[in-house]
């Protein structure tokens, strides 16, 4: 099983400022089949980034993520008030898919 | 616009079955990989299994022998039964579609809104 391993936990940040948040895998995401998503409290998880790297459809070019191998990272630039919210990190290359513990982004 | 729909009994009491249906409405289930996810209160996601629009599935090793996953393509339909239940099963339980075409995959790019199962006596 692939244990992904998010940080920070939590982070909190001003609108406007920029977010990085990581996503370290136990071993290699092959064809990196990794996925970024969102989730608001009370809501389902919303997919932003698919492949490591593609946005999903309607997704604001504000988010951004990159990575190979092992080690990934979602940047949000510019950050909005509609931005604060949970974010994980899965691998769907080999089952069981897994989720990272999830990064709280958290107003300062 | 494809959506799912949970549907199913809030609230199960301990040792017996948790069923739930997904439907499936904008779009055809014979195609992609259908998957139900939960989330206990207050926690991380978990995804608990997959099924194909021709039946095949897999599922999580930490709950297999307890979870079962169909498909009824002439419902839309997909379901999940999750045996002799206690308490550490009560969570929102989500539907999720897989987008796949041509051997590649793209995520969980539609999911249902959720359902919040109970174990309780």
């Amino acid at each position: 099983e692939i244990v992904l391993t998010q940080s920070p936990g939590t982070l909190s940040l001003s609108p406007g400022e920029g977010a990085t948040l990581s996503c370290r895998a136990s071993q290699s995401v092959t064809y990196n089949y990794l996925a970024w998503y969102q989730q608001i409290p009370g809501q389902a998880p919303r997919l932003l980034i698919y492949g490591a790297s593609s946005r999903a459809t309607g997704i604001s070019d504000r988010f951004n993520g990159s990575g190979s191998g092992t080690d990934f990272t979602l940047t949000i630039s510019r950050l909005e008030p509609a931005d604060f919210a949970v974010y994980y990190c899965q691998q769907y290359v080999s089952t069981p898919y897994t989720f990272g513990q999830g990064t709280n982004l958290e107003i300062k | 616009q494809v959506q799912l729909q949970e549907s199913g009994p809030g609230l199960v009491k301990p040792s017996e079955t948790l069923s739930l249906a997904c439907t499936v409405s904008g779009g055809s289930i014979s195609s992609h990989y259908w998957s139900w996810v939960r989330q206990p209160p207050g926690k991380g996601l978990e995804w608990i299994g997959y099924v194909s629009y021709s039946g095949a599935t897999n599922r999580n090793p930490s709950l297999k022998s307890r979870v079962t996953i169909s498909v009824d393509t002439s419902k839309n339909q997909f379901s999940l039964n999750l045996s002799s239940v206690t308490a550490a099963d009560t969570a929102v339980y989500y539907c999720a579609r897989e987008r796949c075409r041509a051997g590649d995959c793209y995520g969980f790019d539609y999911w249902g809104q959720g359902t919040l199962v109970t174990v309780s006596s």
